[in-house]
C-alpha cells in the first residue's frame, strides 16, 4: 500500500488566492483527518470525516476554510481567500475507524506558504 | 476540551544515555495515549501507545508509563542512538474522543 497520499507537497501562493489541498487515504480506511502544524500552535485537528461524512469541524479556524470528502478515496481542504497566517504544514491522516485508539497514519504533508 | 501539556520542549542527551519526556492531560475521560515521532521534514509516525487499563508498556528500548490518578504519562527511551533524534509528540483522547497533541519535544542525541 502506498500509504496516505497528499498533493501538492509544496505550495507557494499569494495572499487572496484560493488554495486546494488534496488527500487520498489508505484504501479501506473509513476515517480521515486534516491537521495543521505550525511552530506556534503545534499539531491542530481541523476536521475529520467518518465514512465520508464530516463529524467535527470545530477546529476549522474560520469560514475561509472548507473541506469535502466526495468519496472514500478523496478529500480536499480549501482555503479561500488565503492569508499569510495560513502558512503551515497541512497533514492528512487516515485510520481504519473513528475510534481514537485506531492508529492514525499520516500523509507526507503539504507545506503551504502564503506570501 | 482536552488539554495536553508536554515537557521539556527540548532535550539533549549523550548517546547511550536515557531520555524521558513527560505529559499531563486534563480530561479524566481520556483512555488512550499514543506517542508519535516526527523526523525533520517527515510525517508523524506512531511509535508506541498505552491504554488506560495498563500502567506500563515496553517495546525494546522504548517504554511508556501512565499514572491515571495524577493524569500524567511519560515516554522513556533507553540506550539512545543518533537516529532517535526527532520531535516526539504525546497525545490523549478526551470526551470528544479525538486526539489532542502535546506541543512536542525536540530530542537531540549527541554522539
Amino acid at each position: 500500500d502506498a500509504g496516505v497520499i497528499q498533493s501538492p507537497r509544496h505550495e507557494v501562493t499569494e495572499m487572496g488566492q484560493e488554495v486546494t489541498l488534496r488527500c487520498k487515504p489508505i484504501s479501506g480506511h473509513n476515517s480521515l483527518f486534516w491537521y495543521r502544524q505550525t511552530m506556534m500552535r503545534g499539531l491542530e485537528l481541523l476536521i475529520y470525516f467518518n465514512n465520508n461524512v464530516p463529524i467535527d469541524d470545530s477546529g476549522m479556524p474560520e469560514d475561509r476554510f472548507s473541506a469535502k470528502m466526495p468519496n472514500a478515496s478523496f478529500s480536499t481542504l480549501k482555503i479561500q481567500p488565503s492569508e499569510p497566517r495560513d502558512s503551515a504544514v497541512y497533514f492528512c491522516a487516515s485510520s481504519l475507524a473513528m475510534d481514537p485508539r485506531e492508529t492514525q497514519y499520516f500523509g507526507p504533508g503539504t507545506r503551504l506558504l502564503v506570501l | 476540551g482536552e488539554n495536553v501539556e508536554q515537557h521539556p520542549s527540548t532535550l539533549s542527551v549523550q548517546e547511550g544515555d536515557s531520555a524521558v519526556i513527560k505529559c499531563t492531560y486534563s480530561d479524566s475521560a481520556s483512555n488512550y495515549f499514543p506517542w508519535y515521532k516526527q523526523e525533520l521534514g517527515k510525517r508523524p509516525q506512531l511509535i508506541i501507545d498505552i491504554r488506560s487499563n495498563v500502567g506500563e508498556k515496553k517495546d525494546q528500548r522504548i517504554a511508556v508509563t501512565l499514572n491515571k490518578t495524577a493524569k500524567h504519562f511519560s515516554l522513556h527511551i533507553t540506550e539512545t542512538q543518533p537516529e532517535d533524534s526527532a520531535v516526539y509528540f504525546c497525545a490523549a483522547t478526551g470526551s470528544a474522543r479525538q486526539l489532542t497533541f502535546g506541543s512536542g519535544t525536540q530530542l537531540t542525541v549527541l554522539p
